[in-house]
């Protein structure tokens, strides 16, 4: 299948301070991603929609100057959490559908974000 | 409408047994149901998929059964082993897969030796 990777695969950081997690498809081009969150055994939560060349949308409670989207080419977005604090301390995954009709969606292997 | 409810919560089963997970769904415009399997600490990966134009899928141990009318589908993996003890969730979307996916809350399925 195809294969998504995301960067880092873990970071801890200090409140206050930004984070950066990108996501990449590596072998197919992706004008579609989507960046999700976990909270300890609990289901996926769909964040924003990051689509390339246009502005993310955002799913109905989740803050766009908080979480800061950036989708720059067609096998690379970035998620920013800005002003981190504890509360958002999760697991964010992203992930892509396949162009051609398949319609199979693939997902990276998750970064584990701690706020400190 | 959006939402798609899985059962049971977690479930276990003896080795070599049925492992059986149930989801529904409300939205018909829902044209695409994944499953993908996801162990602790690690992205989900994707199991097996249908499309309501059939009413089962095979693929090795584990079947997807669907039901148009009812609205629901449910996967089914036979002979299960140890190493398929994760989190297996459901999910929904629409065009076929492009759109994002609605996800089940999660069954933590645990094989027994």
């Amino acid at each position: 299948g195809a294969v998504v990777s995301q960067h880092p695969s873990r970071v801890i950081c200090k409140s206050g301070t930004s984070v950066k997690i990108e996501c990449r498809s590596l072998d197919f081009q992706a004008t579609t991603m989507f960046w999700y969150r976990q909270f300890p055994k609990q289901s996926l939560m769909l964040m924003a929609t990051s689509n390339e060349g246009s502005k993310a949308t955002y799913e109905q409670g989740v803050e766009k100057d908080k979480f800061l989207i950036n989708h720059a080419s067609l096998t690379l977005s970035t998620l920013t959490v800005t002003s981190a604090h504890p509360e958002d301390s999760s697991f964010y995954i992203c992930s892509a559908p396949t162009s051609g009709g398949t319609g199979e969606q693939f997902f990276g292997p998750g970064t584990r974000l701690t706020v400190l | 409408q959006q939402q798609v409810k899985q059962s049971p919560q977690s479930l276990i089963v003896q080795k070599g047994g049925i492992s059986i997970i149930n989801c529904a769904y409300e939205n018909t415009a829902f044209d695409y149901f994944p499953w993908y399997q996801q162990f602790p600490g690690k992205g989900p990966a994707l199991l097996i998929a249908i499309r309501p134009d059939v009413s089962e899928k095979k693929e090795g141990r584990f079947t997807i059964s669907f039901n148009k009318s009812a609205k629901q589908f449910s996967l089914h993996i036979m002979d299960s082993q140890p190493g398929d003890s994760a989190t297996y969730f459901c999910a929904a979307s629409r065009d076929q897969g492009a759109q994002k996916l609605v996800f089940g809350q999660g069954t933590r399925l645990t094989i027994n030796p």
